[in-house]
């Protein structure tokens, strides 16, 4: 499979730990970006990822979230102290620019569903 | 910021009929409007999408209008099939400050179910 993976698929915690999930993009993809999902709802922008430099964070991002991506390539998304509300989906997705001024595609994996006890 | 709105959030049909969602978007700055389909417990799948420079984009049975002045756009899927039965996503991307890459907003959804 070629496309964007993310591990684990599902995790479960308890609250108050700490979680960490990974995010493999397509290849060659120099875009990432970080999304939560709802029950019900569509996906929310968290934060974005142009090679290795985060360039924007939502406000929704709160501070016991942080996202890498060290080389460029795979990034990971840390929750610390985990919550409830913290229960979601969390997708990642990937794009290459296109040429010329053209939004570029997103790309999303399976998500890592998240359950906080 | 930008805000997208879905409707309806659910819709029935009869296999072989037509199907429209329709979406509402708030800022005249998007220009890129993608359409995901989104099965129970897997990711959402691009199925169409279109830019603001086009008023109409068509691929086999599903086809995308936008009207950039009243800033909607809808899909329509024709000749419904079971299989099409899924979670369907408008989205509108917004301008991140930093480079060209943008951010989607996405509506909340509707989920369609196709009867046999």
């Amino acid at each position: 499979d070629t496309g964007v993976s993310q591990d684990p698929r599902h995790k479960i915690t308890k609250r108050g730990q700490n979680v960490t999930f990974r995010c493999d993009p397509i290849s060659e993809h120099n875009r990432l970006y970080w999304y939560r999902q709802t029950l019900g709802q569509g996906p929310e922008f968290l934060t974005y990822f142009q090679n290795e430099a985060q360039l924007e964070k939502s406000r929704l991002l709160s501070d016991r979230f942080s996202a890498e991506r060290p080389k460029g390539s795979f990034s990971t998304l840390e929750i610390q102290r985990t919550e409830q509300g913290d229960s979601a989906m969390y997708l990642c997705a990937s794009s290459l620019p296109s040429q010329g001024p053209s939004t570029d595609t997103q790309y999303f994996g399976p998500g890592t569903r998240l359950t906080v006890l | 910021g930008e805000n997208v709105e879905q409707h309806p959030s659910t819709l029935s049909v009869q296999e072989g009929d037509s199907a429209v969602i329709k979406c509402t978007y708030s800022d005249s700055a998007s220009n890129y409007f993608p359409w995901y389909k989104q099965e129970l417990g897997k990711r959402p799948q691009l199925i169409i999408d279109i830019r603001s420079n086009v008023g109409e984009k068509k691929d086999q049975r599903i086809a995308v209008t936008l009207n950039k002045t009243a800033k909607h756009f809808s899909l329509h899927i024709t000749e419904t099939q079971p299989e099409d039965s899924a979670v369907y996503f408008c989205a509108a991307s917004s301008a991140l400050t930093s480079g060209s890459a943008r951010q989607l907003t996405f509506g909340s959804g509707t989920q369609l179910t196709v009867l046999p």
